[in-house]
C-alpha cells in the first residue's frame, strides 16, 4: 500500500540556517511526488513537483529511489518560510496521499 | 485566488445537525477531491469525483456523503454531526483523474461542532 511518512512533526531553525524536511514514501509503482505548503491554516499551495526538477522560493527536492525519499531542502531559511509542509505521493486516479505534515518555524 | 471556490468559509453548528459544504472546481477541471484536516489526524482523503462519477473513496464515514453535479460543482454532506467532526474541510480539483500535475486547493470550510 502507498504511504508517505514525514518523521518530524515540528522543525525549528534560525534564519539563515539550512533546512531539510524529510519525506519517505512506500509505493510499488513509479512514484510521482509533490511538496505542498500551507501558511497559517490557509489553503494548501503546490510548492514543487519532482518531475519538473524546479526550485521554488529557494526550495529544492530530489527523488532518491534507492532510499525512497523526497526530502525538501533550502540552504538559507527565511522567516517567511514558517509554515506547514506536506509531502504527497500521486497514485491511481489522480489521488494524492499526503504525509502527516511538518510544521517549520524559522526564528529570527 | 486559486480558482477553486468553497462555501461557506466558516460554519458553526450543533451536534446531531446536518450541513452541506459546497465546492466549485477551477474552470476546466473535471476531478474534485475532498479532504478533512484536523490537528490529530492530519490531512485525510475523503472522496473523489470525476465528471460526475465517484472515483475513489478514502476514510469517509457513513454519516458523510458527497456528489458532483452536471455543472461539476460538488457538495459534501455531513450528518449526525459529532464534536469530533470539527475540522477544516478542503476541496481540490484537477483536470483529469490521471494527472500528475497535482491539485489546486480551495481555501477550505472551517466546521465547528458545538
Amino acid at each position: 500500500a502507498q504511504r508517505v511518512t514525514q518523521p518530524e512533526k515540528l522543525l525549528s531553525v534560525f534564519k539563515g540556517a539550512p533546512v531539510e524536511l524529510k519525506c519517505n514514501y512506500s509505493y510499488s509503482g513509479s512514484p510521482e511526488l509533490f511538496w505542498y505548503v500551507q501558511y497559517s491554516r490557509q489553503r494548501l499551495q503546490l510548492l514543487l513537483r519532482h518531475i519538473s526538477r524546479e526550485s521554488i522560493k529557494g526550495f529544492t527536492a530530489d527523488l532518491n529511489k534507492g532510499e525512497t525519499s523526497f526530502h525538501l531542502k533550502k540552504p538559507f531559511a527565511q522567516e517567511e518560510d514558517s509554515a506547514m509542509y506536506y509531502c504527497a505521493l500521486f497514485t491511481s486516479y489522480g489521488k494524492l496521499t499526503f504525509g502527516q505534515g511538518t510544521i517549520l518555524t524559522v526564528h529570527p | 485566488d486559486s480558482g477553486v471556490t468553497q462555501t461557506p468559509k466558516h460554519l458553526i453548528t450543533a451536534t446531531g445537525q446536518r450541513v452541506t459544504l459546497r465546492c466549485s472546481p477551477r474552470s476546466g477541471d473535471l476531478s474534485v477531491y475532498w479532504y478533512q484536516q484536523s490537528l490529530d489526524q492530519g490531512l485525510q482523503f475523503l472522496i473523489q469525483y470525476y465528471n460526475g462519477e465517484e472515483r475513489a473513496k478514502g476514510n469517509i464515514l457513513e454519516r458523510f456523503s458527497a456528489q458532483q453535479f452536471p455543472d461539476l460543482h460538488s457538495e459534501l454532506n455531513l450528518s449526525s454531526l459529532e464534536l469530533g467532526d470539527s475540522a477544516l474541510y478542503f476541496c481540490a480539483s484537477s483536470k483529469s483523474d490521471s494527472t500528475s500535475y497535482g491539485y489546486t486547493f480551495g481555501s477550505g470550510t472551517r466546521l465547528t461542532v458545538v
